[in-house]
């Protein structure tokens, strides 16, 4: 299993230019998350998706956007970049509560590194 | 919103030397994970731990849910732990687990 796999790894914006982050998750996870990390600090939450066809916000929604595109998917977009998001952007996945051994616990990708000049 | 207060800041240790992490929450949580995140950016999953005790090789974590609290203790530490150790904690609601992360706690190992 790859576990949650996140694309591109790196990307350099313009002010002003847009950009889908791609996430995906090999585990049949049912919960999945966006996350930013500024330096120096903790993973703060941008948005999650709960199920399949569910979105809601985070503590930090503002500038962005999410598609939950099936299970396995779940896309952050960037419509117009602002040098306030250069940011390193992790995704999450946890699993489906109910699931025989489900717990809370949550497994992150290994970060997508966005510098918007 | 829950706060959580990870202490100490910076930690500076010869390798071989114990330590201990500490960790403060604010209100009741359905879910405790401690992450080391490598000096490459990468979040490894230590401990998922909302309460008891558990342990994995020369590391431990004990948390006590009542007083709101947990401890992640490393032994006979090496190089390869140095990074940083982020405590994440989460309340249960209709829609899922939402991590609220501490600030951290920067670990450096000299050999």
């Amino acid at each position: 299993n790859a576990g949650v796999t996140q694309t591109p790894k790196f990307q350099v914006l313009k002010t002003g230019q847009s950009m889908t982050l791609q996430c995906a998750q090999d585990m049949n996870h049912n919960s999945m998350y966006w996350y930013r990390q500024d330096p120096g600090m903790g993973l703060r939450l941008i948005y999650y998706s709960a199920s399949e066809g569910t979105t809601d916000k985070g503590e930090v929604p503002n500038g962005y956007n999410v598609s939950r595109l099936n299970k396995r998917e779940f896309s952050l977009r960037l419509e117009s970049a602002a040098p306030s998001q250069t940011s390193v952007y992790f995704c999450a996945s946890s699993d489906e509560e109910g699931k025989i051994g489900w717990t809370y616990e949550q497994y992150f990708g290994p970060g997508t590194r966005l510098t918007v000049t | 919103g829950i706060q959580v207060e990870q202490s100490p800041p910076d930690l500076i240790l010869q390798e071989g030397a114990n330590s201990t992490l500490r960790c403060n929450f604010s209100d009741s949580v359905n879910n405790l994970q401690w992450f080391h995140q490598n000096p490459w950016g990468q979040l490894i999953n230590l401990f998922y731990i909302p309460s008891g005790t558990k342990q994995n090789g020369r590391l431990s974590a004990t948390t006590v849910a009542t007083e709101r609290y947990s401890l992640l203790y490393i032994s006979s530490s090496q190089t390869t732990d140095s990074g940083v150790y982020f405590c994440a904690v989460g309340l249960r609601e209709t829609s899922g687990s939402r991590l609220t992360f501490g600030e951290g706690t920067q670990l450096t190992v000299n050999p």
